[in-house]
């Protein structure tokens, strides 16, 4: 079977850093996708990657190691309003691009 | 240019129910996929439509059944509602199959009970 996970919770500091992480153990992989949903909302876009390496879109980078199966999102200089679930989610091979997604990370950005 | 859309924003039922969930993808994507969010997890795939025809389905009863229509919009029908069935019930549309970003509707909220 498909297994992704992430940690359930995280808390970090309003200016700071958070990282989070993501492993996947999956039969057959095509792309990792991550999606930031708050409350009562739809999950949007944030980063998609594919190959090894940094992804980076202004405070939002994500990175991949296809090898370790491991994937993070990293948040820069935090905001209040990034308080919210982070979605980790993977395309299989020959599943077109059908999402499995993890349980999601709920961030709480304190002050 | 809209985004997906979805109707209706809240529905209640009871058990024994049927519902029938809408979506109208963003224009020019001709796949639309429904997935299920039970409060606390992240979304189940359910089905995956593309030029009117089924691509995906995921691992829910025969009870789920979906459709898409030449102007690419879906419909989702739950029939014999059960409590479990509770849930926010999300549209995403792509322009292909390939690995293409779905984007996501504002959902439907469903309560059954």
């Amino acid at each position: 079977g498909q297994n992704i996970d992430q940690p359930t919770e995280m808390t970090a500091t309003e200016g700071a850093i958070v990282q989070i992480n993501c492993t996947y153990q999956t039969s057959g992989f095509n792309g990792l996708f991550w999606y930031q949903q708050h409350a009562g909302e739809a999950p949007t876009f944030l980063s998609y990657n594919v190959l090894d390496g940094l992804e980076e879109k202004g405070r939002f980078s994500s990175f991949l190691s296809r090898s370790k199966g491991y994937s993070y999102l990293l948040l820069k200089e935090l905001q209040m309003k990034d308080s919210a679930s982070y979605l980790c989610a993977v395309i299989l091979t020959g599943g077109g691009n059908k999402l499995t997604f993890g349980t999601g990370t709920q961030l709480k950005v304190e002050l | 240019d809209a985004g997906v859309t979805q109707s209706p924003t809240h529905l209640i039922k009871t058990r024994g129910q049927h519902v029938t969930l809408r979506c109208s993808p963003i224009s020019g994507h001709k796949s639309v996929s429904w997935y299920q969010q039970v409060l606390g997890q992240g979304p189940q795939f359910i089905f995956q439509y593309y030029e009117k025809e089924e691509r995906g389905r995921g691992n829910f009863p025969d009870r789920f059944s979906a459709r898409q229509f030449p102007n690419y919009s879906s419909e989702l029908n739950v029939n014999a509602l059960l409590l479990g069935d509770s849930a926010l019930y999300l549209c995403a549309s792509s322009p292909g199959l390939s690995a293409d970003t779905q984007y996501f509707g504002p959902g439907t909220r469903l309560t059954v009970l």
